[in-house]
């Protein structure tokens, strides 16, 4: 069965620009995660959608956004691109709520703005 | 004080040798906890779910100090392989994930 698959896996961006990281969760799981993980640091929660609904927003700024379509697949957008937003962004998806604790990774799309 | 708190490391330690960390957490209603493994720039994976009366898996021992605020991961006869870092992992309650809290990470490294 596939995993969480997230596209793409490398990109560069210049500030100021805009970009769209896509995750597909695994199959028959409902509830899909984003996190921003800098070096040297544990991931950072930035949303949670479950039946396609934002169910949980970090502390973001608004050119954070996301969505979830009906298949479950998501995307997150990010604009105005800063330098600091270079990072690896991890997709996670769970069955249900992800309260269980047991959220599978994709291997994260990872983004360097310059 | 941050919400979870881990060693960063790293543990440097030789091959069949026990290792022991602890992350510390300041919610004293956490209700879950987790370790999870992340490899060199790859993604994070559960390692094992942490249960109040201290649970096993093999090698792997983690126990919950709830008193004191602590879970701890107890490695034992160390391999190669066990080089990763360890996340800690702390949920508040409910099904948010906006709730759950990753540590930084405490970074192992086994040497031959």
């Amino acid at each position: 069965d596939a995993g969480v698959t997230q596209s793409p896996t490398h990109l560069i961006k210049t500030r100021g620009q805009h970009v769209t990281l896509r995750c597909s969760p695994i199959s028959g799981h409902k509830s899909v995660s984003w996190y921003q993980q800098v070096l040297g640091q544990g991931p950072q929660f930035i949303f949670q959608y479950y039946e396609k609904e934002e169910r949980g927003r970090g502390n973001f700024p608004d050119r954070f956004s996301a969505r979830q379509f009906p298949n479950y697949s998501s995307e997150l957008n990010v604009n105005a691109l800063l330098l600091g937003d270079s990072a690896l962004y991890l997709c996670a998806s769970s069955l249900l709520g992800a309260g269980t604790g047991e959220l599978f990774f994709g291997e994260g799309s990872r983004l360097t703005v310059l | 004080r941050k919400e979870v708190e881990q060693d960063p490391g790293p543990f440097n330690v030789p091959e069949g040798a026990t290792v022991a960390f602890n992350c510390t957490y300041s919610n004293s209603a956490s209700q879950s906890f987790f370790w999870y493994r992340q490899d060199c720039r790859k993604e994070p994976k559960l390692l094992m779910s942490v249960y109040s009366s201290g649970n096993e898996d093999g090698r792997f021992t983690a126990q919950l100090n709830r008193a004191s605020q602590y879970i701890s991961l107890l490695i034992r006869d160390s391999k190669l392989s066990d080089s990763a870092t360890y996340l800690c992992v702390v949920n508040p309650g409910g099904s948010s994930a906006s709730k759950i809290i990753f540590g930084s990470g405490t970074r192992l490294s086994i040497r031959p």
